[in-house]
């Protein structure tokens, strides 16, 4: 497709359930990005991408969260044991340079609710 | 580290009336700034960037916006606001360095009253 596409749209899942969301990029860019956007709040970074390893993960709350890319395209974001706390839009970005100065470009987002 | 300040959750401005978005930023180096539009349900998109060149920036939909460095601010204008305007924006900031993701602020929802 044109644009980064994330799967799936809504997710409702049990506290202490294993969730994955799924992200596909722009075909060429090798740039991810996993955001977590909570409501009345701006999107908060969780990990980046170039290639195939996550070049910087400091932004994953705890080691219940991981992401992959295994093949440099899709990327998973799993969520292990998921608490309430955990209820927001996961949103997947990609681009297709290496300097900060390059534009992001997001898909619209997994809503997660842990009930 | 850097962050961003976004004064106002809310703006309330008329159909035709001046839209002023407020963002202020904290950077210990020359920053690149962004405005990000979300429309309800959508993706967030690009309205503008600031990269060192034009410290007055022309982005999409007729907003820009103008880079101050003495006040570290970036805020966003538009002449004259239409319906269609009525959205969420974001500010954001991004270093040049290994750290390439951007640094959001908390969003300003603008509402335009007919």
């Amino acid at each position: 497709g044109a644009g980064v596409s994330q799967t799936p749209s809504n997710k409702v899942t049990e506290k202490g359930k294993y969730v994955e969301l799924r992200c596909d990029p722009i075909s060429g860019h090798t740039a991810l990005y996993w955001y977590r956007q909570s409501l009345g709040q701006g999107p908060e970074f969780l990990i980046y991408f170039q290639g195939t390893g996550a070049a910087d993960d400091s932004g994953l709350p705890n080691d219940r969260f991981f992401a992959v890319r295994p093949e440099g395209s899709v990327s998973t974001l799993k969520i292990q044991r998921t608490e309430r706390g955990d209820s927001a839009v996961y949103l997947c970005a990609s681009s297709s340079g290496t300097s900060g100065s390059g534009e992001l470009f997001f898909g619209e987002g997994s809503r997660l609710t842990v009930l | 580290a850097q962050s961003v300040t976004q004064l106002g959750s809310h703006v309330s401005v008329s159909e035709g009336a001046l839209v002023l978005l407020r963002c202020n930023y904290s950077s210990s180096v020359p920053p690149y700034l962004f405005w990000y539009v979300q429309y309800p349900n959508q993706g967030l998109q690009l309205l503008l960037k600031y990269t060192s060149a034009a410290t007055l920036v022309k982005g999409i939909n007729g907003f820009e916006a103008e880079f101050k460095k003495s006040e570290t601010s970036f805020h966003l204008t538009k002449p004259s606001a239409h319906m269609s305007d009525a959205a969420e924006y974001f500010c954001a900031v991004s270093l040049d360095t290994g750290r390439r993701a951007l640094t959001f602020g908390s969003g300003t929802r603008l509402q335009v009253q007919p």
